[in-house]
C-alpha cells in the first residue's frame, strides 16, 4: 500500500514559473527522498532529507520536511521545458533497511 | 560507470505462461530491491534482498510471485502463470546498505521491464 498522497496530482506551468509539489505521510520516519521519472520509465534520484533536516536544497529544487504535519514539499524555480516528468515522493522507515514506500506521484508539465 | 541494468526491456506474454525478469545490481551494491508500477500509479514495493537471502518479501502479490539472487548480484523476478493484472512495469533498484550508524544510501534504479500480458 502507499505510505501517502501527493498533490497536486497534475500541474501544468509556463517556463520559467516556480512549481511546487507536496508530499504527505503517515507513518515515522527516517528520511524522504523525491525522484523524477521520464516516460513511465527509469527514476532518477533528486534529493534525500533526513527526519532531522528541516530544509535541502540542491540548484534549483528546494526540499521541506515538516515531520510534525507528517510533509513534505517539493519546490522546482525558474522551471524548463525539460523538467516534465512526474515527481515521486518516497518515504524510508525509522528503522531496519530502507524500504521505500512511495505515493502516487505529480506530473508535472512545464510549457515552452 | 555501468549503472542498473534490467533484461528484457519489454515482455509481451500470453495469459498462463510463465516470465522471468533479470536485474543485474550496481557492482558492490548488497542491497536490491524490486518494485511494481503500474499504469499512471506510484511504486509498490515486491521485495527486499540483502547479499542472497530476502528478508523481506511482504510485497509479493501472490505465490505466483518468487524471486532469487545468486553471488549477491544477479536477481531474477519469476511470474508464473501470468494474469492480466500482472501487466506493469518491474523496477529494480540496488544501493549499498544502511550503514552501522543508521546511515542511508540512495536507491539507483534501472530502466524497468515492462510487462504486458494478453
Amino acid at each position: 500500500s502507499q505510505q501517502g498522497e501527493e498533490d497536486p496530482q497534475a500541474l501544468s506551468i509556463q517556463e520559467g514559473e516556480n512549481a511546487t509539489m507536496n508530499c504527505s505521510y503517515k507513518t515515522s520516519i527516517n528520511n524522504l527522498q523525491w525522484y523524477r521519472q521520464n516516460s513511465g520509465r527509469g527514476l532518477v534520484h533528486l534529493i534525500l532529507i533526513r527526519s532531522n533536516e528541516r530544509e535541502k536544497h540542491s540548484g534549483r529544487l528546494r526540499v521541506t520536511l515538516d515531520t510534525s504535519k507528517k510533509s513534505s514539499s517539493l519546490l522546482i524555480t525558474a522551471s524548463r521545458a525539460a523538467d516534465t516528468a512526474s515527481y515521486f515522493c518516497a518515504t524510508g522507515p525509522s528503522g531496519g533497511y530502507n524500504k521505500l514506500i512511495f505515493g502516487a506521484g505529480t506530473r508535472l508539465a512545464v510549457h515552452p | 560507470g555501468a549503472g542498473v541494468s534490467q533484461s528484457p526491456s519489454n515482455k509481451v506474454t500470453e495469459k498462463g505462461k510463465d516470465v522471468e525478469l533479470r536485474c543485474d545490481p550496481i557492482s558492490g551494491h548488497t542491497a536490491l530491491y524490486w518494485y511494481r508500477q503500474s499504469l499512471g500509479q506510484g511504486l509498490e514495493f515486491l521485495i527486499y534482498f540483502q547479499g542472497n537471502s530476502a528478508p523481506d518479501k511482504s510485497g509479493l502479490p501472490s505465490d505466483r510471485f518468487s524471486a532469487e539472487r545468486t553471488g549477491g548480484s544477479v536477481s531474477t523476478l519469476t511470474i508464473q502463470r501470468t494474469q492480466q493484472e500482472d501487466s506493469a512495469v518491474y523496477l529494480c533498484a540496488s544501493s549499498l546498505p544502511r550503514g552501522p550508524s543508521g546511515g542511508i544510501h540512495e536507491q539507483f534504479f534501472g530502466p524497468g521491464t515492462r510487462l504486458t500480458v494478453l
